[in-house]
């Protein structure tokens, strides 16, 4: 268990939907990260926050937002969705005390739009 | 930015033969280089990590290897046995932010 919870697991919505994806850190860890990994693809950087500022921007599309909340926690929003994006979404975290720069990451977020 | 290429995608072996999985990246200024272990449905997990100002690594079964002059750092692995079959991910990051760029994957199969 890496301590980064992530919910829901799995996501099943129709082209042109919403949806919200939800990460808590690690205790004590800062910095929150998103990725998305499509079959086949390897794990690609969306969006970065830190102590609930964002700090470094990915290959996030304009129709994706996300925020990090004072508690920590972070959402991950997808609008007008495309078929395109189904993805499993990983959320990581580190930035804690004694931090190496190693991520933790959740189990994920499987998204499939159909 | 940050550009990672990883070879190869696919690695077939027999069980108790050595793999290595080899990454090149492209920005001199990134120093830290993680690998991460991705087994079948489960999250990637670190299994080592070396720094720009040491040229090899070793834990257990495991090695990495770092060339800064050529930019291109390699996983060793020795004795390979069925668990560690996974997907293997290459990354490179710089800096304080160690935001890492990852390699597309290796997919490790190894046949008992």
């Amino acid at each position: 268990d890496s301590g980064v919870t992530q919910t829901p697991k799995h996501l099943i919505t129709a082209t042109g939907q919403r949806v919200t994806l939800r990460c808590s850190p690690r205790s004590g860890d800062l910095s929150v990260y998103w990725y998305q990994q499509s079959l086949d693809q390897g794990l690609q950087f969306l969006i970065q926050y830190y102590n609930g500022e964002e700090r470094a921007k990915g290959n996030i599309l304009e129709r994706f937002s996300a925020q990090q909340f004072p508690d920590l926690h972070s959402e991950l929003n997808l609008s007008s969705l495309e078929l395109g994006d189904s993805a499993l979404y990983f959320c990581a975290s580190s930035g804690g005390t004694g931090s190496t720069g190693e991520l933790f990451f959740g189990e994920g977020s499987r998204l499939t739009v159909l | 930015g940050e550009n990672v290429e990883q070879h190869p995608s696919t690695l077939s072996v027999q069980e108790g033969d050595s793999a290595v999985i080899k990454c090149t990246y492209s920005d001199s200024a990134s120093n830290y280089f993680p690998w991460y272990k991705q087994e079948l449905g489960k999250r990637p997990q670190l299994i080592i990590d070396i720094r720009s100002n040491v040229g090899e690594k070793k834990d257990q079964r495991i090695a990495v290897t770092l060339n800064k002059t050529a930019k291109h750092f390699s996983l060793h692995i020795t004795e390979t046995q069925p668990e560690d079959s996974a997907v293997y991910f290459c990354a490179a990051s710089k800096g304080g932010s160690y935001i890492p760029t990852f390699g597309r994957g290796t997919s490790l199969i190894v046949h008992p």
